[in-house]
């Protein structure tokens, strides 16, 4: 069936770094979503790409729909604290069915004051 | 206003009892989804309800899970004779047709 793997599975990083974070599969997607889940939270949207090669940003966050629509990418420019949390990509189900969303295993990030 | 509430927020039951968890989405929203997420893992669908269409129930693990959305609003996600493997977060989400999926905080389930 669909997979989506993400890597790194966790970063500890330095306030102020940057960050990048990427999810692939091994077939092809016409939709990316990018979550994030705060502790205790259910995942939030965060950037929703449709387009292959798209490069939509959202504040300090940056996502890239991949060229051969079976990667993506999700950068963080000078992270901050509030950063911390699970990210996790996703995108629709056997056939496109965006009622049956996939998530990757996500990514932990940790930031250090 | 008011986002996805979920409750309880925490259940612990023993082995092979049955569990009630209960779902209330953002009013308005006609489609309605299960998720369940395990330890370190991302978010597994269980089921969807879209207004009086039969719910989508191919995520659902076992027979041992059914759920039910009453007058198209409230849902309730029923395990029965649960097993420790069951213990995990179970996530409800709301959206308007084929827009984003706003979620719940969860409940967890420990299955003792």
């Amino acid at each position: 069936g669909q997979q989506l793997n993400q890597s790194p599975q966790s970063m500890f990083i330095q306030e102020g770094e940057d960050v990048s974070m990427n999810c692939t599969s091994s077939s092809i997607f016409n939709t990316w979503l990018w979550y994030k889940q705060d502790p205790g939270e259910g995942p939030v949207l965060l950037i929703a790409l449709y387009k292959a090669g798209e490069l939509t940003s959202n504040g300090r966050l940056t996502a890239q729909f991949g060229i051969t629509r079976k990667d993506s990418f999700l950068n963080i420019s000078a992270s901050i604290p509030s950063d911390v949390g699970i990210y996790f990509c996703a995108g629709p189900g056997y056939g496109g069915a965006t009622n049956k969303l996939i998530f990757g295993t996500g990514t932990l990030l940790a930031v250090q004051p | 206003g008011a986002g996805v509430s979920q409750s309880p927020s925490n259940k612990v039951t023993e082995k092979g009892k049955d569990v009630e968890l209960r779902c209330d989405p953002i009013s308005g929203h006609t489609a309605l989804y299960w998720y369940r997420q395990s330890l370190g893992q991302g978010l597994e669908f269980l089921i969807y309800f879209q207004g009086n269409s039969a719910p989508d129930k191919s995520g659902l693990p076992s027979d041992r899970f059914s759920a039910e959305r009453t007058g198209g609003s409230v849902s309730t996600l029923t395990i029965q004779r649960t097993q420790q493997e069951d213990s995990a977060v179970y996530l409800c989400a709301s959206s308007l047709v084929g827009s984003e999926q706003y979620f719940g905080p969860g409940t967890r389930l420990t299955v003792t």
